[in-house]
Formats: C-alpha cells, structure tokens, sequence
C-alpha cells in the first residue's frame, strides 16, 4: 500500500501571505499517461472534504485560483497564494494511483 | 451529477453491529463506484471498501475484510455498510463519497457523514 505523509502538522499564516503544504507519497504515483493520481481536499468543521485539486494540478471548477497544485512522481505541494478567512481548514493530500486509495495526515491551516 | 444522502447518527454498545446507508439521487447509479470511508474524531481519512452496483461485489480494506460488508441496492438507488463487532475505536464519522461514474478517480461527491457512537 501507498503511504502518504504531509508537512507540517499544521501552519499560522497571515491574511494575504501564502500558505504552502507539502506532501509525500512512498512511492511514485505518475502513471503511464504522465498524469500524477494526486488530489488535494479541504475539511472545514463538521462538513465532508471537498475536492480542490486533482491530477496534482488541475483545479475543479469554482475554486478560487488562489489554490494551486504543482508537483509529480512523489512530491508534491498545495499553495494558497494569499490566505482568505475562508482558507482556514484541514487539507488532505490522497493518491489514486494503486488501490486501496489512501490519505496524507492533513495539515491544519489557520490564521495567526 | 450524484448527490448521497446518508442515515442518521447511532449510538451502539460494543460488540453489536451497525448499518449505515447511503442513497444516490441523480446520475446513473449504476456506474458509480460508492465507496465508504471514516474518519476518527481528530484524525485523517481512511478508506474502507466500494461496491459499483454494476459490477455487484464489494472491495475492502484488509483492515475491516472480517467484520465490513458493503452492498447495493439498486431499487432504492441504495449503499449499504455494515460493520460489525464494534468496539470503542469503531467510533467516527462515516462518510460515502464516489468518484465521477466509470472512474476510479478522486472523491467528487461526499455524503454528509453518518457518526457512529460505540460507548458502554
């Protein structure tokens, strides 16, 4: 099985300051189709995760184009170019390249 | 595009099972591999297993393989997870979620998460 890591545990970022998330995976998830099966979540409080991010860079559409995604093979980063109120979180990283699909630790973002 | 309504919060002692289902309103249901996962209070995502009612038989984590049993009911557009001998540690928020129909991609569609409560 894939293991999945994040750092940091958590971040204290200022409104307005970029907030960067890192993410690691025991083994490469850059499949055959140059495509990384990586995606990135947001967990707010008491609701589900939402997708933000997936193929480690695309963006869903309606997310701000303050997230951003970049990264392959076994590394990968999540940016928030400039920290909103509405950015404090959990974000999960999460391979789908192999099965079972597994999941970063997440990383707290918060405002400081 | 699916929406997954999911049933209530349970309290349950040890040793007794749940059920939690998941109902799929719009989308082809067929298609769509339900997956279930939980997540403990303060603590990450863990995959459980998925059934893709086309397919009709389930998957699970090597964890749960002894104890979990996923099925799907396509007259009611329904997934079930039964977990079974629960102990304290069976305590979280259940969540279904699928992928886009014919893929085995991310999680776009979440349900709103069903917590389990194992207590004494």
């Amino acid at each position: 099985d894939i293991v999945m890591t994040q750092s940091p545990d958590s971040l204290g970022v200022s409104l307005g300051e970029r907030a960067t998330i890192n993410c690691k995976s025991s083994q490469s998830v850059l499949h055959s189709s140059r495509n990384d099966y990586l995606a990135w979540y947001q967990q707010k409080p008491g609701q589900p995760p939402k997708l933000l991010i997936y193929w480690a860079s695309a963006r869903v559409s309606g997310v701000p184009d303050r997230f951003s995604g970049s990264g392959s093979g076994t590394d990968f980063t999540l940016t928030i170019s400039s920290l909103q109120a509405e950015d404090v979180a959990v974000y999960y990283c999460q391979q789908y390249y192999s099965h079972p699909p597994s999941f970063g630790p997440g990383t707290k973002v918060d405002i400081k | 595009q699916v929406q997954l309504l999911q049933s209530g919060a349970e309290v349950k002692e040890p040793g007794s099972s749940v059920k939690v289902s998941c109902r799929a309103s719009g989308g082809t249901f067929r298609l769509y591999a339900i997956t279930w996962l939980r997540q403990a209070p303060g603590q990450g995502l863990e995959w459980m297993g998925n059934i893709i009612p086309i397919v009709g038989t389930a998957t699970y984590a090597k964890k749960f393989q002894d104890r979990v049993t996923i099925h799907a009911e396509e007259s009611t557009r329904s997934v079930y997870l039964e977990l079974d001998s629960l102990r304290f540690e069976d305590t979280a928020v259940y969540y279904c979620a699928s992928p886009p129909p014919d893929s085995s991609g991310p999680f776009d569609y979440w349900g709103q998460g069903t917590l389990i409560t194992v207590t004494s």
